[in-house]
């Protein structure tokens, strides 16, 4: 089933580790964004790609980085979690001129 | 860019009664606005969404109305079920860098 997933889910991790987080999808489309957001709050777009080789940075200023290496990838990855990185981290991708469609998310809490 | 300001934060609301959210937005250019539910917990969903070519758009117990003169659209649900407790996000097009601006959320709460 054409779909948006995200490893991990829950990932508990100690200040200063590197991180990955992982977003692919089996639905083709071109446009990928990546949101942090606390529960239930705002939904901050953090970085986006509008394909291959293609990365621009959000409104929310972050210390990630992203690649966009293959249409189904699109990982985020932090050089030195902070407990402030604590949130939730959604995935999304669309297609041109509809909605955005987001993965299940990732829950991050850097001790 | 793009500024959608959404109202209320917060709607409390009795089952069976209706609740009205009002976003407004600042891009003349946009041309498509979408509604999402988010349950707690849960990944936000698109549960309608509306083109500038048309005023109004139903689906069963919720609607969307938008105004694109005066720059703003609402979302209506009717008969309020507990189940409808969430919160929800209006977003319109940034038609610069061709992504979705989101509103600040809604909190809706049905008293059964």
């Amino acid at each position: 089933e054409a779909d948006i997933y995200q490893t991990p889910r829950y990932l508990v991790i100690g200040t200063g580790k590197k991180i990955t987080l992982e977003c692919s999808q089996t639905m083709g489309h071109d446009k990928m964004y990546w949101y942090q957001q606390d529960p239930g709050m705002e939904l901050h777009l953090i970085h986006y790609s509008y394909g291959v080789n293609s990365t621009e940075k959000g409104d929310l200023s972050s210390e990630s980085t992203v690649s966009r290496i293959r249409t189904e990838h699109f990982p985020l990855t932090l050089e030195s979690a902070r407990p402030s990185h604590t949130s939730q981290y959604l995935c999304a991708n669309s297609a041109p001129g509809t909605e955005e469609y987001f993965g299940p998310g990732t829950r991050l809490t850097v001790l | 860019g793009e500024n959608v300001e959404q109202h209320p934060s917060t709607l409390s609301v009795q089952e069976g009664d209706s609740a009205v959210i009002k976003c407004t937005y600042s891009d003349s250019a946009s041309n498509y606005f979408p509604w999402y539910k988010q349950e707690l917990g849960k990944r936000p969903q698109l549960i309608i969404d509306i083109r500038s070519n048309v005023g109004e758009k139903k689906d069963q117990r919720i609607a969307v109305t938008l105004n694109k003169t005066a720059k703003h659209f609402s979302l209506h649900i009717t008969e309020t079920q507990p189940e409808d407790s969430a919160v929800y996000f209006c977003a319109a097009p940034d038609t610069g860098r061709r992504a979705l601006t989101f509103g600040s959320g809604t909190r809706l709460q049905v008293q059964p």
